[in-house]
């Protein structure tokens, strides 16, 4: 069964530093990565995905990505957080077989920012 | 447009009680997912519907929950004889599987259930 694991439960970090969420995933194929972000009292909103090819990706909001097969990694980076960052984070990874398209999701990383 | 809506968007229910939560998908979205996510945690997959139908309900934790979704459109997912464990937040999200493919689901706001 496809599982994903987000090591890290919270995160601090100061506005305009970099930020890096770990995300690593079991499936057996190549899976199909997502990033999403949920602010208190919004629905999940997806940042940004991975199906195949470059396999750094380019997301909403100035965030992005990178897949690595061999570390079973998708990682999401910015370069400058901005206090409206501040959020819960999740990875998820998706069936690329046939039949259901529900996600998996990790467990989340929040994420707090310092001005 | 419009997204995907939920209601109601907080729900109190005593134990052993039914209740029914709605949602409401994007217009022309075949497809509609039920997540529950508890405190926490990540959403957890409960069914997916394409269409009328329930495609995979993999999901449901057990027989009290069941989800219908009569017109391909709304769908309410409902839980019998509720216990505390089931407080959670409730996620309905719907997609456009036009071609069959992993396009993005797009979440409504979720109801919050809680079994006192």
């Amino acid at each position: 069964a496809q599982s994903v694991t987000q090591p890290d439960i919270h995160i601090t970090v100061s506005e305009g530093a970099s930020l890096e969420l770990r995300c690593n995933y079991s499936y057996g194929a190549t899976p199909y990565l997502f990033w999403y972000v949920q602010s208190p009292g919004q629905g999940l909103q997806l940042l940004l995905k991975y199906f195949s090819g470059d396999t750094l990706v380019q997301g909403i909001k100035g965030f992005e990505a990178e897949f690595k097969r061999s570390q079973s990694s998708f990682n999401l980076r910015k370069p400058s957080v901005h206090w409206s960052d501040a959020a819960e984070y999740f990875c998820a990874v998706g069936n690329s077989g046939a039949g259901s398209y529900q996600l998996t999701f990790g467990k989340g990383t929040k994420l707090s920012v310092i001005p | 447009g419009a997204g995907v809506s939920q209601t109601p968007s907080n729900k109190v229910t005593e134990k052993g009680k039914y209740v029914e939560l709605r949602c409401d998908p994007i217009s022309g979205h075949t497809a509609l997912y039920w997540y529950r996510q508890s405190l926490g945690q990540g959403p957890e997959f409960l069914i997916y519907f394409q269409g009328t139908g329930a495609a995979d309900d993999s999901g449901l934790p057990n027989d009290r929950f069941f989800a219908v979704r009569p017109e391909g459109s709304v769908s309410t997912l409902k839980i019998q004889r509720t216990e505390r464990g089931d407080s959670a937040m409730y996620l309905c999200a719907s997609s456009n599987l036009a071609g069959g493919s992993y396009n993005e689901q797009f979440f409504g706001p979720g109801t919050r259930l809680t079994v006192l």
